[in-house]
């Protein structure tokens, strides 16, 4: 079956390390991966999107890396701080326009 | 623009009641996706819509909910009758035509049944 897997430990850092979200995934084979950050009761906010022959995207401090062999994409945030700290999204575009989420990883960084 | 607007952002009601959730899409985004949020299940997709057409309502739980989209700027779900296990986040998304826009999310109705 198709499945969408993030950590579903929280996961707690210090400020100014860098944090690293996994997203694998299983019989999708999707077109473009994209990153949320969803606020608590607040609607996910688009953050990053990476396309399946690029290996790597970076935003600011924010890098994605998308290796449809190992069918996973690492979400990276450098010199992290307390601001950072939310539920960040994977979501797979599966084609006719169906954009499926995985559950999220909630992230807190400590001043 | 405002933003995807939703409406009610709380609603409580008894099961066995109907409930209806409203949004208003982005001007000019032409794909609208209703899903629901809760933490059992994540964030699922119900059903979207292409230029006010659904096309795709597999993530629909049951017959029990149903969608429409009128016209570009509104939608709503409905939930009759509702029962205690429909309670969670709904949140409404636009986006427009292209392979690579990202979606645009709402505030989300919370929705309690009780």
């Amino acid at each position: 079956s198709q499945k969408i897997e993030q950590n579903s430990e929280a996961l707690n850092i210090q400020e100014g390390k860098t944090a690293t979200l996994t997203c694998n995934y299983t019989n999708y084979s999707p077109a473009y991966l994209q990153w949320y950050r969803q606020d608590p009761g607040r609607g996910p906010v688009f953050l990053l999107l990476i396309r399946e022959n690029e290996k790597e995207k970076r935003k600011e401090r924010l890098k994605v890396t998308f290796d449809t062999t190992l069918k996973q994409s690492l979400f990276h945030i450098t010199a992290s701080q307390p601001a950072d700290s939310a539920t960040y999204l994977c979501a797979l575009y599966t084609g006719g326009f169906k954009t499926i989420f995985g559950a999220g990883t909630r992230l807190f960084v400590k001043a | 623009d405002a933003g995807v607007i939703q409406s009610p952002r709380h609603e409580v009601t008894e099961m066995g009641q109907e409930v209806t959730l409203r949004c208003k899409p982005i001007s000019g985004h032409d794909y609208l996706f209703w899903y629901r949020q809760t933490m059992m299940r994540g964030l699922e997709l119900l059903i979207y819509f292409n230029n006010n057409v659904p096309i795709d309502d597999s993530g629909m739980p049951e017959d029990r909910f149903s969608a429409k989209m009128p016209n570009a700027s509104f939608s709503t779900l409905k939930i009759q009758p509702s029962e205690p296990r429909d309670s969670a986040v709904y949140f409404c998304a636009s986006r427009s035509t292209g392979m690579n826009t990202e979606a645009f999310f709402g505030q989300g109705t919370r929705l309690t049944v009780v």
